[in-house]
């Protein structure tokens, strides 16, 4: 079974300053995804970056990028210049694409940004 | 505008009175799926859905019935709520391409609470 921790249950940080949140997986599958996933206030999932195991090259989009390294089963989550409205739950996430696209989840990261 | 819609989005409601919550997506996904969303546990998948009346039990059934009698609809039934089912839900739908990715996108949420 596959399984995704989160240790870090609560973040904060100062406006414009870079901030990491950390996740771990365990699987003995060679083909998945990883998903970090932002939850705001509303309550809405957003997906914020992917990253497909086969691929060496972390992914970025804009102020978000990872550090995926597949031997140590880590995969975490940069935000840089972060802003207010990147105030949020932060949850990394696990799918094989084989039956059930079934999504694992970690428990999560509040993060706070400070004014 | 594709979406993932749900009803309701608020429910408080009584120990055994029997409740559903509706799910309907735009997309002509094949693959629906209900997830609740605990403090410090994360999401976690209920049912899913592979194609029209084709369900099967994810990792946390107990209590739970969902119907997939049309393409665009996922319904999830509790048919004798417990106060254990306080929770907010999820819907989510994909396409289901076999050996690609497939987005998957969640619905607003559905906040319930069992009295």
């Amino acid at each position: 079974a596959q399984t995704v921790t989160q240790s870090q249950p609560e973040m904060s940080v100062q406006e414009a300053e870079t901030v990491t949140l950390s996740c771990t997986y365990d699987t003995s599958e060679s083909n998945y995804y990883l998903f970090w996933y932002k939850q705001p206030p509303s309550r809405q999932m957003i997906l914020v970056i992917r990253q497909e195991a086969y691929k060496q090259q972390n992914a970025t989009e804009n102020r978000f990028s990872v550090n995926f390294q597949k031997a140590a089963k880590s995969f975490s989550l940069k935000i840089s210049d972060s802003q207010l409205g990147d105030t949020a739950m932060y949850f990394c996430a696990f799918l094989t694409n084989f039956g059930n696209e079934k999504l694992t989840f970690g428990t999560g990261t509040r993060l706070t940004i400070i004014p | 505008e594709a979406q993932v819609t749900q009803n309701p989005r608020y429910l408080i409601t009584v120990t055994g009175k029997k409740l559903t919550v509706t799910c309907s997506q735009n997309m002509n996904h094949e693959y629906m799926s209900w997830y609740r969303q605990d403090p410090g546990l994360g999401l976690r998948q209920i049912y899913y859905s592979m194609n029209v009346e084709v369900t099967d039990k994810g990792d946390v059934p107990e209590g739970y019935k969902v119907s997939r009698k049309e393409k665009r609809n996922f319904p999830l039934i509790l048919e004798s709520p417990s106060p254990n089912q306080t929770s907010l839900y999820f819907c989510a739908s994909s396409l289901l391409v076999s050996g690609v990715y497939n987005e998957q996108f969640f619905g607003p949420g559905t906040r319930l609470t069992v009295l």
